[in-house]
Formats: C-alpha cells, sequence, structure tokens
C-alpha cells in the first residue's frame, strides 16, 4: 500500500476562496482523522470518522470547516471563506481497530495552506 | 495546562550519546504514541505502547502506567536522529489523541 495520500501537499490561496484539502487512506483502515499543526497550538484534531461517519467533529473550529467522508477511500476537508488564520499544515491520518488491534496511527506528509 | 507534559522541550547531544525523552499524562489511557517529525516533514509513528517495552533497531519506549509516564531512549544517537519527537496519548473510552508539545532533538556530528 502506497500510505495515506494527501493532496495537494501545498496551497496558496487568497482570503475568502475556497479550499478542499483530501484525502485517501490506507486500504481497509476504518479510522480517518484529520489534523492541524500551526506554530502556537501544535498539533490538533480537527475531526475523525469511523467507517465512514463523523464521530466527532468538536475540534473543528468553525462553520467555515466541513469535512465529508462519502466512501471508505476517499475524504475531503473544506474551508470556505477560507482566512489568513487558517493557515496551517493540515494531516490526514488513519488507522485500524478490530477486537484486538489498539490502531496504530498512519500519517499522510500533510498539505501546507497558506491564506495571503 | 497541557494534560501530556514533556520534557526536556529542547535537547542538544553529541552523536553517539544516549538519549532519554519523557512523556507524563494526568489520567488512564488506552494507548500511548510516540512521533517523529522531522524539519518541514510529514509525522511517522514509531511506536505505540499500552504496557510495557518496545524495542525497533535504536529506539526503546517504556511505559509504566501506575506512574503515568513513558520514555523514549535512542542509543547510539546519529544527525539522522535529528527530530521533533510527539507524544500522544489515547485516554479510556475515546480515540481523540492528545498531543504533547514536542520535544526538539539536534544531534551534533
Amino acid at each position: 500500500d502506497a500510505g495515506v495520500i494527501q493532496s495537494p501537499r501545498h496551497e496558496v490561496t487568497e482570503m475568502g476562496q475556497e479550499v478542499t484539502l483530501r484525502c485517501k487512506p490506507i486500504s481497509g483502515h476504518d479510522y480517518l482523522f484529520w489534523y492541524r499543526q500551526t506554530m502556537m497550538r501544535g498539533l490538533e484534531l480537527l475531526i475523525y470518522f469511523n467507517n465512514n461517519v463523523p464521530i466527532d467533529d468538536s475540534g473543528m473550529p468553525e462553520d467555515r470547516f466541513s469535512a465529508k467522508m462519502p466512501n471508505a477511500s476517499f475524504s475531503t476537508l473544506k474551508i470556505q471563506p477560507s482566512e489568513p488564520r487558517d493557515s496551517a499544515v493540515y494531516f490526514c491520518a488513519s488507522s485500524f481497530r478490530r477486537r484486538s488491534n489498539t490502531g496504530e496511527l498512519f500519517f499522510g506528509e500533510g498539505s501546507r495552506l497558506t491564506v495571503l | 495546562k497541557n494534560e501530556v507534559e514533556q520534557s526536556p522541550q529542547n535537547l542538544t547531544a553529541q552523536e553517539g550519546e544516549f538519549i532519554t525523552i519523557n512523556c507524563s499524562y494526568s489520567v488512564g489511557i488506552s494507548a500511548l504514541h510516540w512521533l517523529q517529525q522531522h524539519p518541514g516533514g510529514g509525522i511517522v509513528s514509531l511506536f505505540m505502547l499500552s504496557s510495557g517495552k518496545k524495542k525497533h533497531g535504536r529506539l526503546i519506549a517504556t511505559i509504566n502506567i501506575q506512574e503515568k509516564h513513558s520514555s523514549l531512549h535512542i542509543t547510539a544517537s546519529h544527525p539522522r536522529d535529528s527530530a521533533v519527537y510527539i507524544c500522544a496519548v489515547r485516554y479510556l473510552g475515546n480515540e481523540k489523541l492528545t498531543f504533547g508539545t514536542g520535544t526538539r532533538l539536534t544531534i551534533i556530528p
């Protein structure tokens, strides 16, 4: 497997524009997580899915952020409209938890977003 | 106050030295992760622990559940070990990870 695949790797956009980040988890994994990393706040969980269903979105900053997982192999994180304070690296991670498996996390390479 | 405390925040050592990074947490957990992040790079999971000790190459991770403490050791450190090491815990009954602030390790040749 190629691991967790994220796109784009880098995105520069202007304030007010819509941003869509994409993630393909490792095949067979049943959990998918979206994290945001900034210098000020470190790593923060935004939302996670289990079997394509959003379980906890309490980390999503505000209504400008939305995430979907239409199937087991694809998820999107959308920001509309984007603001400069959204500039960060966004990581997607997936894991497999069944029975005794305690769920090692596999991270994508991250999407570095800059909002001007 | 961060519920996951790491120490030290920064560590500089000479190549070949034995390195220890510590992580303490406040309540019961189901798992503890050690992550590695190189400058400008992605995040790699080094270990996931729920008890005892794990070893992978020059890296060793231990956890003491009673004391709520974990350590990451690097033997025969090398400049390529220079990275930020992050401790993260998964609390009982919850899939969310709580992250430490990270330890920036620099190994000088």
